[in-house]
Formats: C-alpha cells, sequence, structure tokens
C-alpha cells in the first residue's frame, strides 16, 4: 500500500465550477500538509500548507485535513482556465531526521475550460 | 533573487554514460533536495542535504550520488546511466519543513 493516495484524474470541468482533490494516507506520523500546483514542464510551487487537522481558506482555494480519516482536500472556487495545472498533495512528519522530507502523492491533471 | 536554478533543461544519455545535474540556490536555504518524477508517479525524493557537508538518502537512492561543499549547490550525478533513470529530475530547497521551493527541472532520456 502507497503512503500517499491521490485520485489522479484527470478532471475536466467548467468555468466557475466547484472542485475537489483529495488524498488519503496511511502513516498516522504525518503532521504537515501541503498542496503544490505544478503547471505543464514547470516546477511544483506551494498553494497551501497546513499543519495537523483543521481547515485552512487562501481566496479562492480551502484546504482541509482530517487526521482521524488520514484524508485531505483542496477545494477550488470558482474556477478559472488558470487553475488548469497537475495539482500534487505532499506531507511530512514533524521534526527528527524526517524534517522537510515530502511524501507525494501521484497528482491530478485538472482541466478548467471556458 | 533567481531561486533554484538546474542545468542542463534537457539532455540525452547513452546506457553505461554518466552525468551531473547541477542546482544552485541563492536563497540561504540549508535544506536541499532532489526529486525526480516519473509519468503518474509523483514525485519521489532521491537524496537530500541538511547543510553543508551533509547528505542522506531518500526513498530512490540507488544509481545516483551528491554531494555539497557549498550552502548554494547541490549537484546529483549518475553513474553508468540506464533506461529506467529516464525522468524529470528536480532540485529543491528550504529553510523549515514549511515551503520547497523548486527548480524548473531537467528533463533526461537513457537510450
Amino acid at each position: 500500500q502507497k503512503e500517499v493516495e491521490q485520485d489522479p484524474g484527470p478532471l475536466s470541468v467548467p468555468e466557475g465550477a466547484i472542485v475537489s482533490l483529495n488524498c488519503t494516507y496511511s502513516n498516522s506520523a504525518f503532521q504537515y500538509f501541503m498542496w503544490y500546483r505544478q503547471y505543464s514542464r514547470k516546477g511544483p510551487e506551494l498553494l497551501m500548507y497546513t499543519y495537523s487537522s483543521g481547515n485552512k481558506e487562501d481566496g479562492r482555494f480551502t484546504a482541509q485535513v482530517d487526521k482521524s480519516s488520514k484524508y485531505i482536500s483542496l477545494f477550488i472556487r470558482d474556477s478559472q482556465p488558470s487553475d488548469s495545472a497537475t495539482y500534487l498533495c505532499a506531507m511530512t512528519r514533524a521534526g527528527g531526521t524526517s524534517y522537510g522530507k515530502l511524501t507525494f502523492g501521484q497528482g491530478t491533471i485538472l482541466t478548467v475550460h471556458p | 533573487n533567481a531561486g533554484v536554478t538546474q542545468t542542463p533543461k534537457f539532455r540525452i544519455l547513452k546506457i553505461g554514460q554518466s552525468m551531473t545535474l547541477q542546482c544552485t540556490q541563492d536563497m540561504n536555504h540549508n535544506y536541499m533536495y532532489w526529486y525526480r518524477q516519473d509519468p503518474g508517479m509523483g514525485l519521489k525524493l532521491i537524496y537530500y542535504s541538511v547543510g553543508a557537508g551533509i547528505t542522506d538518502k531518500g526513498e530512490v537512492p540507488n544509481g545516483y550520488n551528491v554531494s555539497r561543499s557549498t550552502t548554494e549547490d547541490f549537484p546529483l550525478r549518475l553513474e553508468l546511466a540506464a533506461p529506467s533513470q529516464t525522468s524529470v529530475y528536480f532540485c529543491a530547497s528550504s529553510d523549515s519543513a514549511n515551503e520547497q521551493f523548486f527548480g524548473p527541472g531537467t528533463r533526461l532520456t537513457v537510450l
């Protein structure tokens, strides 16, 4: 079983739709949860970051973490064609030799069409 | 600031050849990482470094070597290239566990 599983998609939605992206994980030691966005032929860039359980909102983006279910989500409201990209969830343990060593999901390819 | 820069952008190697992928960051970050990204597989950690002179293996280190003689540079060495090393390689740096800044990647094909 992979440590992090992400719905691979691909996902195609009309402009203005609400998008839901999800990851599940098996390692209860994960404490930091991130969403990266990767445009075609570019490096990933950090979109959202949360620590432990809870919600975090930034503009049209909301990240949710449910540690009891080992499940994280990213919601995109009023999706735009410029949101078309691959979205990668990532997570890491806290402290020690695991510091900063991210475990990534497989990525979900999102296309928002006008 | 240029951030994280990687060279070359593209490279084609023959089986058994060797090469070094260069990575430089100008943010004075202590932590640096090398990942490979295969289609539909996300990113997998090859090696990482917590500071000059200190490196350690990640999830998929076989066939690779690294060195960290300065804070800025973290080259990745491929010895005896194999077709299984065909991938996109990303270097990243950070000053915490929070955000890693990624370079633009090197696309490597081994034929």
